[in-house]
């Protein structure tokens, strides 16, 4: 089966701090796309970050980034200056080149404290 | 733009019963749906996926059955709710090219007591 890992169940970090959030997957593709989504207490599912396998360059939204270890399978989240609203569920997806289908991890729970 | 809108936001229903949950996407063409289940505390399961009028996968066999009557309509069914049901329901859409991810509904949270 293609998983995606998620390590860590739960983390916190001091506001304006940076946080990184680890991913690892399994996958027998060449192309593939991986996906960071943020789920905050309302629950909506919001797209953070994606990262195409096939681009060397890590990926970055202004205050969040990637580290893509293609070769190790690892899509770790790098948030930066930390805010209280990132607290929040985070899940890492992977999508297979030729999938219509998203897997996920199981999540980690982010809090952000003052 | 894109919407998509998923009802209703919060269902309780007793076991038995019959669901019905619906999904639909505005401004886009032949969308690919799907629907999630997220557990308490846990990640997102998929239940089904479509990519056609018509036309379901199912991944997980269980109480559920998914139909797509139109293009941008997808409806997740019960006849009889059991327990184990009870949860966080998700739609989402995407189209296109693979490399965007799904854009997601509200959610439907659903007890059954």
């Amino acid at each position: 089966a293609q998983t995606v890992t998620q390590s860590q169940p739960e983390m916190s970090v001091q506001e304006a701090e940076t946080v990184t959030l680890s991913c690892t997957y399994d996958t027998s593709e060449s192309n593939y796309y991986l996906f960071w989504y943020k789920q905050p207490p309302s629950r909506q599912m919001i797209l953070v970050i994606r990262q195409e396998a096939y681009k060397q360059q890590n990926a970055t939204e202004n205050r969040f980034s990637v580290n893509f270890q293609k070769a190790a399978k690892s899509f770790s989240l790098k948030i930066s200056d930390s805010q209280l609203g990132d607290t929040a569920m985070y899940f890492c997806a992977r999508r297979g080149g030729g999938s219509e289908k998203l897997v996920f991890g199981k999540g980690t729970k982010l809090t952000v404290n003052p | 733009s894109q919407t998509i809108h998923q009802w209703p936001a919060t269902l309780v229903q007793p076991v038995g019963s019959p669901l019905s949950l619906e999904c639909t996407v505005e401004g886009t063409s032949n969308p690919n749906l799907y629907w999630y289940r997220q557990a308490a505390g846990r990640g997102l399961q998929l239940l089904f996926y479509s990519v056609g009028i018509g036309q379901i996968s199912s991944e997980v066999p269980q109480n559920l059955s998914a139909s797509r009557p139109q293009d941008r309509q997808f409806i997740l069914s019960s006849k009889k709710l059991l327990l184990s049901d009870s949860g966080f329901y998700l739609c989402a859409w995407s189209v296109g090219e693979h490399n965007y991810g799904y854009t997601f509904g509200s959610g439907t949270r659903l007890t059954v007591v």
